[in-house]
């Protein structure tokens, strides 16, 4: 079945210690999207890629950074992370541009940050 | 700018009974609107989209929703409740950014509770 996989589930890391998570889909969708949702709040859009257009939100920390090398792998990497940042993380796709395109969303990866 | 606004933040049901939750929406153009459902430690999944066609839109579960201009509203509704409908629900609109590839603004959330 055509997906979004995201890896690790579960991701434990230290105050101020690199992580990186990353996000794959066998869907061949030219938009890959990164959600932060942090306990019982909605998701939060980070910042998301049109093929290999990098478009950052305005209020995304600079401590988030985003990698697609190809149209199936899309990564999130955060480069020190505070207790603040500890969320699930979510990976969207959508076919194309248009709005009205839905969104397929993965499973999710929970960082906890220690 | 797009806002959604979900009233309640909890709705309990008894099983069998219809569900209503509430999203009412801001927005500047004409909006696609979404419900996702959300359960635990899961992602976000689909129930159904509005993009400008029917104002009345079924969608998965026995689910549907209803346009309605006039009121900048798009409540979800399901004649009898089920056990498996227990989730968190979320309302989303998309953000036009002018032809770019645009995001959803969520909104809080609803925490849906079936009373058996």
């Amino acid at each position: 079945d055509a997906m979004v996989i995201q890896n690790p589930r579960y991701q434990v890391t230290q105050f101020g210690k690199p992580v990186t998570l990353s996000c794959s889909q066998t869907l061949n969708h030219n938009v890959m999207y990164w959600y932060q949702q942090k306990s019982s709040q909605a998701p939060k859009l980070l910042f998301h890629y049109y093929d290999k257009d990098f478009n950052n939100e305005a209020d995304t920390p600079d401590n988030f950074q985003s990698r697609r090398p190809n149209t199936s792998f899309c990564f999130l990497d955060i480069r020190s992370p505070g207790l603040g940042d500890a969320a699930m993380y979510l990976c969207a796709t959508s076919r194309d541009r248009p709005s009205h395109y839905e969104q397929y969303f993965g499973p999710g990866t929970r960082l906890t940050v220690t | 700018a797009q806002s959604v606004t979900q009233l309640g933040s909890h709705v309990s049901v008894s099983e069998g009974a219809l569900v209503l939750l509430r999203c009412n929406y801001s927005s500047s153009v004409p909006p696609y609107l979404f419900w996702y459902v959300q359960y635990p430690n899961q992602g976000l999944q689909l129930l159904l989209k509005y993009t400008s066609a029917a104002t009345l839109v079924k969608g998965i579960n026995g689910f549907e929703a209803e346009f309605k201009k006039s009121e900048t509203s798009f409540h979800l509704t399901k004649p009898s409740a089920h056990m498996s409908d227990a989730a968190e629900y979320f309302c989303a609109v998309s953000d036009f950014r002018g032809g770019g590839a645009d995001g959803l603004t969520f909104g809080k959330g609803t925490h849906l509770i079936i009373q058996p």
